[in-house]
């Protein structure tokens, strides 16, 4: 396992446009978080998934956002009608919080998202 | 709500120097967790050292080290011999103990490390 794997790298889309993201998680990490990075800022908290349940979720993840992680593995974020304020980097961070494996958040390389 | 402040936007150190970021932070608990994250150009952000608040004893990694002041809500990195790839972006960050709170982390705006020759 190489770590928190992104895809894709970089997307630009239309005013308008729906986009996804996905994020695959280091295979024993049962937690896994999506946060947003504008340029300049650090990053922000999106929403939080424990297995397969979507825990947590900010106040910032319009209704035009939705997250889901089927089976507890990967993770998909879409935006649908996306804006122009919708252009950031989108980080995905797994981590474990089973008793035989604590870790800290991992972070993968982001989705930079560009809305022209 | 939990607020991390860095007052730092740049930094400049030359390469074998000793440079301190500076962060500070608001919290109304007693226990939690606090971090100095590395994000390197176009690469993912690593965790470089971690501090529980618990903990008296200020954290060290290897050239890192931290300057944890509870009391001031004060929590400063120390970056020794600087080297030419500890350039990047640095963010402090703060999780609360509380696993209920998702474990999600608060991050402060970064400060960018340049190292000069």
């Amino acid at each position: 396992d190489t770590g928190v794997s992104q895809d894709p790298r970089h997307k630009i889309t239309k005013r308008g446009q729906n986009v996804t993201f996905r994020c695959d998680p280091i295979s024993e990490h049962n937690r896994l978080y999506w946060y947003r990075q504008t340029l300049g800022q650090g990053p922000e908290f999106l929403t939080y998934f424990q297995n397969e349940a979507q825990l947590e979720k900010s106040r910032l993840l319009s209704d035009r956002f939705s997250a889901e992680r089927p089976k507890g593995s990967f993770s998909t974020l879409e935006i649908q009608r996306t804006e122009q304020g919708d252009s950031a980097m989108y980080l995905c961070a797994s981590s474990s919080a089973r008793e035989a494996l604590n870790t800290e958040a991992f972070f993968g390389q982001g989705t930079r998202l560009t809305v022209v | 709500a939990q607020t991390v402040t860095q007052s730092q936007p740049e930094m400049s150190v030359q390469e074998a120097e000793t440079v301190t970021l500076s962060c500070t932070y608001d919290t109304s608990e007693s226990d939690y967790y606090l971090f100095w994250y590395k994000q390197p150009p176009s690469r993912q952000m690593i965790l470089v050292i971690r501090q529980e608040a618990y903990k008296q004893q200020n954290a060290t990694e290897n050239r890192f080290s931290v300057n944890f002041q509870k009391a001031a809500k004060s929590f400063s990195l120390k970056i020794s011999d600087s080297q030419l790839g500890d350039a990047a972006m640095y963010f402090c960050a703060y999780r609360s103990h509380d696993t209920g709170t998702a474990s999600k982390l608060t991050f402060g705006t970064g400060t960018r490390l340049q190292v000069t020759l």
